[in-house]
Formats: structure tokens, sequence, C-alpha cells
């Protein structure tokens, strides 16, 4: 099992659409938990850490389930410029420092 | 603020060739990285460093060395190209070396190894 798994997509949506993207992760010891977002042929940037009580940030929300260990980002009012990859990041709970593990990434895009 | 440069964007070699890849941030961070990223692979973790003159491996270190002689750089070496190596490869810092410290990535470097 892997230890970061995403749907690869693509989700295809229409602009103004809401979509929410899942993501789990097999190590119950991760600690602090991401969304990057990757444009084609660029570097990955950070969208949003993920708190244990959830946490929006405009358009964005994320939430963690730490029982079931998932992750969760929803996006609401799609615009065409949100079309990327997003990546679900965890830290490897087994070492006490900055060791992420990245999953593939789900692809979204948005359509006119 | 330049953030994260790498150099070459860029390269091609042969098989056995060796180089390396430049890294330097301009941020002051204490943690630096190196990632590649291959087609349904997702980014995976080469070497890591926590301060100046600390290196460690990451999840796929062979083939790969790094040194950190300085806070600012953290150059890659490829001892001896193979064709797996080929990928894009993505340096990255933080402050820190805390767990919820989040990456600043460089623009990447596309290589080819033929």
């Amino acid at each position: 099992r892997k230890e970061v798994e995403q749907d690869p997509g693509p989700f295809n949506v229409p602009e103004g659409a809401t979509v929410a993207f899942n993501c789990t992760y097999s190590n119950s010891a991760s600690q602090s938990f991401f969304w990057y977002r990757q444009d084609c042929r660029k570097e990955p940037k950070l969208l949003m850490s993920v708190y244990s009580s959830g946490n929006e940030d405009g358009r964005f929300t994320a939430q963690l389930n730490r029982a079931s260990q998932y992750i969760s980002l929803l996006i609401r009012d799609s615009k065409l410029s949100d079309s990327a990859t997003y990546l679900c990041v965890v830290n490897d709970g087994n070492t006490g420092f900055q060791k992420l593990v990245f999953g593939t990434g789900t692809r979204l895009l948005v359509s006119p | 603020n330049a953030g994260v440069t790498q150099t070459p964007k860029f390269q091609v070699l042969k098989t056995g060739q060796s180089m390396t890849l430049q890294c330097a941030q301009d941020m002051n961070h204490e943690y630096m990285s190196w990632y590649r990223q291959d087609p349904g692979m997702g980014l995976r973790l080469i070497h890591y460093s926590v301060g100046a003159g600390i290196t460690d491996q990451g999840e796929v270190p062979n083939g790969y060395n790094v040194s950190r002689s300085t806070t600012e750089d953290f150059p890659l070496r490829l001892l001896s190209a193979a064709p797996s190596q080929t990928s894009v490869y993505f340096c990255a810092s933080s402050p820190d070396s805390s767990y919820n410290s989040p990456l600043h990535f460089g623009n990447g470097t596309r290589l080819t190894v033929t």
C-alpha cells in the first residue's frame, strides 16, 4: 500500500462548480499535513496546511480525519486558474522532523 | 527575493558522465532537500540537510551525493549517470526542520540521460 494515495483524476468541472478531493495516508504517526498545488511543468507550491480542526482559506477548505486517516480539499466556485495538479503531502511520522511524503497528485481541469 | 534557485534548468547527459545540480537559497533556511519527480511516482526524497555540515539519506539516495558546506548551498552530485536517473529534480528548503515547516521549491532541473 502506498504511504499517501490520491485519485489521479482528471476531475473535469465547469467554472463555478464545487469539487472535492480526498487523500488517504497509511502512517498513523504522521503529524503534519499539507496540500500543494503544481502547475504543468512547474514546481509545487504550498496551497495550505491542514489542521486537526479543519481550516479554510478563501474558496479552499481542508479537513483532516485522523481516525480514518484521510485528508480532503474542497474548492468552491472553481476558477479557470484552479486548473492544476493538487498534491497531498504528509510528514513521515517515524521521524521527529521534516520528512515529507508526497502523493502522486489529483489533476483538476476547470472549463469555461 | 530570489528564493530557491536551481541551475541548470535543462541538462542532457550520456550514461557514465557525472555532473552537479546546483541549488542555492537566500532565505537563511536551515533545512534543504532534493526530490526527484517521475510520472506516476510522486516526489521522492533523495537527500536532505538539517543544517550546514549535516546531511542524510532520503528514500532514493543511490547514485547521488550531497554536501552542505554553507547554509545557502546544497549541490546534488550524480556520480555516474544512468538512464534511470532521467527525471525532474527539485530542490526545496524550509526555515527549520520541524515537522510542520512547509517547503519552498526551486524551479526544477529536467535531466535526460541517454
